[in-house]
C-alpha cells in the first residue's frame, strides 16, 4: 500500500503567493528526494535530503527533512508561472516510495 | 549517450496482445527503476534492478508483468495479454546506485490498450 502520502493534491495560487507541499511517511526514511514534473514531461530531480532536521535552499525553494525523518516539505516563496508543474517527494527505505504529488497551478 | 532513453515513445496495442518496452539507462548506472504513471496520477513503483538482479518484484501489478535486465544495461518490461487498465505512461529511471544520489528519468513510453 501507499507508504508516502503527499498533500495537498492540487494547489492553485496567484503569482507571487507562497506555496507549500508536505510529504509524510509511515516509517523512517533513509533519505528523501524531491522531483518536479512539468506538464507533458518526465520527473526531474530537484534535491536530496539525508540528515535529520536538514534544511536546504535553492533560490526561492526551501526543502526540509523532519527530525524523525518521516516527513518533509517543499516551500516556494513568491511563486512564478515557471513553477507550474507537479512536485513529487520520493522517500527511500529499501526502495523508493514516491508520494502522490502536488499539482501546482500559478495564476498570472 | 546523454540521458536515459526509452522505446517506443508511443505504443497502441489491442487488448490481449503482448508488448515489450525498452529502457536504455545512462552508462555506468547500476540501478534501474520502472514506474507506471496513469493520466493525472502519481508514480507507481513497479520494479528496480541492482545490476541485473531484481531484489523486489512485489510492485509488479500482476503476473502478466515481467522485467529483465542484461549486461547491467538495457532493461525490458514485458506485459502479456494487455488489458485496458494497463494504459499508462511507463517511465524508466536510472541512478548510480540504489538510493541515489538522484534518479534520471527517461521520456517514457505511452501505452494505449484499445
Amino acid at each position: 500500500g501507499q507508504q508516502v502520502m503527499q498533500i495537498p493534491q492540487y494547489q492553485h495560487v496567484q503569482e507571487g503567493e507562497d506555496f507549500t507541499t508536505y510529504c509524510n511517511s509511515s516509517t523512517t526514511l533513509s533519505n528523501i528526494q524531491w522531483y518536479k514534473q512539468r506538464p507533458g514531461g518526465h520527473p526531474v530531480f530537484l534535491i536530496q535530503l539525508v540528515k535529520s532536521g536538514e534544511v536546504k535552499k535553492q533560490k526561492r525553494l526551501t526543502f526540509q527533512f523532519g527530525e524523525a525523518k518521516k516527513n518533509s516539505s517543499l516551500h516556494i516563496t513568491a511563486t512564478q508561472t515557471t513553477d507550474v508543474g507537479t512536485y513529487f517527494c520520493a522517500g527511500l527505505r529499501n526502495q523508493f516510495y514516491f508520494g502522490t504529488g502536488t499539482s501546482l497551478t500559478v495564476i498570472p | 549517450g546523454a540521458g536515459v532513453s526509452q522505446s517506443p515513445s508511443n505504443k497502441v496495442t489491442e487488448k490481449g496482445k503482448d508488448v515489450e518496452l525498452r529502457c536504455d539507462p545512462i552508462s555506468g548506472h547500476t540501478a534501474l527503476y520502472w514506474y507506471r504513471q496513469r493520466l493525472g496520477q502519481g508514480l507507481e513503483f513497479l520494479i528496480y534492478f541492482q545490476g541485473n538482479s531484481a531484489p523486489d518484484k512485489s510492485g509488479l501489478p500482476s503476473d502478466r508483468f515481467s522485467a529483465e535486465r542484461t549486461g547491467e544495461s538495457v532493461s525490458t518490461l514485458t506485459i502479456q495479454r494487455t488489458q485496458q487498465e494497463d494504459s499508462a505512461v511507463y517511465l524508466c529511471a536510472s541512478s548510480l546506485g540504489v538510493g541515489g544520489p538522484e534518479q534520471y528519468f527517461g521520456p517514457g513510453t505511452r501505452l494505449t490498450v484499445t
